[in-house]
């Protein structure tokens, strides 16, 4: 069974950085893309960006480039997402997701880490 | 990279059919057989529940069903029950990288 285990929910302040987690158990990590997924409170899913484990291959879309990393330790199999230094908008529920099928489009996802993120 | 347009909202009766549409461009829905449809309950994450336009996953009622036309798909949910009250959201492939591009979400309410 395809799992995704994300780390827990974190509090912060601004200007602190922050490096979440996203485990995957029971396929084999390195042969499938990782997204990572924004939603802030009360509104739509935003694709942030990608990364392909096996080569480390990572791709972020425009409106996150530069703001935040994506990389992955596939001798643990898992996938981060991290901030150098936190801004009070990046308050959200982050998921990982991993595709379903060879179309890329998310279908296994992460329970979920909030961060918040307030003086 | 613009989003997917879906309607905000949607509603039906317990028993009718609703039909959520999600329209892209040629570069995205209607450039690939690859949309995806999701729900999802208040404070849980995304459920599949339609991949590759019309396949359904394991698990999933067949009163969910999926297609499309041109630019835009189309989620189809028959014999509306209370728990599929929930948002939904659609996903599909796009040339653009990072290849992946949401709908802005519908909010399904069971009347």
């Amino acid at each position: 069974e395809v799992q995704l285990v994300q780390s827990g929910a974190e509090v912060k302040k601004p200007g602190e950085s922050l490096k979440i987690s996203c485990k995957g158990s029971g396929y084999s990590f390195t042969s499938y893309w990782i997204g990572w997924v924004r939603q802030m409170p009360g509104k739509g899913l935003e694709w942030m960006g990608i990364i392909y484990p096996g080569d480390s291959d990572t791709r972020y879309s425009p409106s996150f480039q530069g703001q935040v990393t994506i990389s992955a330790d596939k001798s643990i199999s898992t996938a981060y997402l991290q901030w150098s230094s936190l801004k009070a908008s990046d308050t959200a529920m982050y998921y990982c997701a991993r595709e379903y099928s060879s179309s890329g489009t998310p279908g296994y996802w992460g329970q979920g880490t909030l961060v918040t993120v307030s003086s | 990279q613009s989003a997917l347009t879906q309607p905000a909202s949607v509603s039906g009766s317990p028993g009718q059919s609703i039909t959520i549409s999600c329209t892209g461009t040629s570069s995205d829905v209607g450039g690939y057989n690859y949309v995806s449809w999701y729900q999802q309950h208040p404070g849980k994450a995304p459920k599949l529940m339609i991949y590759d336009v019309s396949k359904r996953p394991s698990g999933v009622s067949n009163r969910f069903s999926g297609s499309k036309s041109g630019n835009t798909a189309s989620l189809t949910i028959s014999g509306l029950q209370a728990e599929d009250e929930a948002d939904y959201y659609c996903s599909s492939y796009t040339s653009s990288s990072p290849n992946v591009v949401f709908g802005g979400g519908t909010k399904l309410t069971v009347l």
